[in-house]
This record gives C-alpha cells, structure tokens and sequence, in this order.
C-alpha cells in the first residue's frame, strides 16, 4: 500500500479482554514504532523496531503490552488484561532506515475499553 | 516537568494572519526537530525537520530552533482555513524515539 495501514480503525472492549492491533508498514521500510495518544495529548512512544528486533522497547507501560514483528514487515501489538486506563488511539509509524529519518504514521487505531 | 511544553491553546485566528507556535524543551541531548499537522481522526503528517539552531523555510512556514535558549518556533504566514489542525512539535536525540509536545489546535477563520 502507499501508506501505513492501521486495523482495526475503532476497538471496542471491555475490561479484562485481550486486544490485538496490527499495523502494515511501507514497503520496504525496516523501522517500525508503535505510539500511544490520549485525548488531548501528543503521542507517546512505546516500542521500536529495527526489522525483526525490538530495538528499544522502554515505553511500554508494563507487561500487560507485548508486540512482535515476525517477518520484519507487518506488527502486532497485544494488549493483554485491559483496564480503562488503555483506552487511546494507538499510532503506527515507519521509517526507511530508522535513526534520525522521517516517520510516517498511519491513521491508528481507537481502542476504548469499557 | 515535562521533557517537552507546548503552548496550551486553542487560538483562533483569522484567515490571512501569520501565526506563531512555540514550544521549549529541557533535554540538551535533542538535536533534530520537528513539527506534524495532525487533522482530526487522521494520524500526524510531517510539516518541517530541522537540525540543530537556525532557520528554514518552506513555502508559508517557517520553522525556527534557538538550541541555546531551548526553544523552537513554527510560524505559518497567511494563514488559511486548511490550516486548522492540531500540531504538535517533536524533537529527538541521535536515536529514533520521538517526544512529543502536548499539541496545539488552531483554527483559522474564513
């Protein structure tokens, strides 16, 4: 595709279920980020790929969050035991190379846990 | 204190007027910066990427970073209705991981 494909677009669950996003990079780019945004503020980073490898996984919240990166293109990102405090939308962004080049994020995905 | 402040907004202009959006940051490791343009429900766009101090210039925007005082700039000249958008300022050290102000939503009356 031309851009960065988010799905689902809108997550709704309730509290306690597992949740899986999925993000589809540019082709051919090796970078891959997850963000998270609340209502009202800037995205915060999560976790960052380079091909298969989590390069830097220091902004996940705790180990209710995993994601994995199997073939170094499409990314999942797993949410497991929800709580309300997940709700957010969650950006995927893709780079070249990764390092300092530009991001290009995808429309992300809305999740609201009830 | 956060890494990155943003002005709080909104701020509602009129069409034609130049606009000035600011934001500082405490960290002397940043060293590229940048702002998005982030339309409602759509993910952030990239406006402008700058390297360290100094000025650059694309079209009706320009983007300022003073690294001395801690302090980047984005003005938008002859602002227009397609403007309005929320946006954000993100700066970064040599690595990948971007912070991100707060956002600031304008709105650009006709």
């Amino acid at each position: 595709g031309a851009g960065v494909s988010q799905t689902p677009s809108n997550k709704v669950t309730e509290k306690g279920k597992y949740v899986e996003l999925r993000c589809d990079p540019i082709s051919g780019h090796t970078a891959l980020y997850w963000y998270r945004q609340s209502l009202g503020q800037g995205p915060e980073f999560l976790i960052y790929f380079q091909g298969t490898g989590a390069a830097d996984d220091s902004g996940l919240p705790n180990d209710r969050f995993f994601a994995v990166r199997p073939e170094g293109s499409v990314s999942t990102l797993k949410i497991q035991r929800t709580e309300r405090g997940d709700s957010a939308v969650y950006l995927c962004a893709s780079s070249l190379n990764g390092g300092t080049g530009e991001l290009f994020f995808g429309e992300g995905s809305r999740l609201t846990v009830l | 204190q956060k890494e990155v402040e943003q002005d709080p907004g909104p701020l509602s202009v009129p069409e034609g007027a130049i606009v000035s959006l600011n934001c500082t940051y405490s960290n002397s490791a940043f060293q590229y910066f940048m702002w998005y343009r982030q339309y409602s429900r759509k993910g952030p766009e990239l406006l402008m990427y700058t390297y360290s101090s100094g000025n650059k210039e694309d079209g009706r925007f320009t983007a300022q970073v003073d690294k001395s005082s801690k302090y980047i700039s984005l003005f938008i000249r002859d602002s227009q209705p397609s403007d309005s958008a929320t946006y954000l300022c993100a700066m970064s050290g040599t690595n990948s991981k971007l912070t991100f102000g707060k956002g600031i939503t304008l709105s650009v009356r006709p």
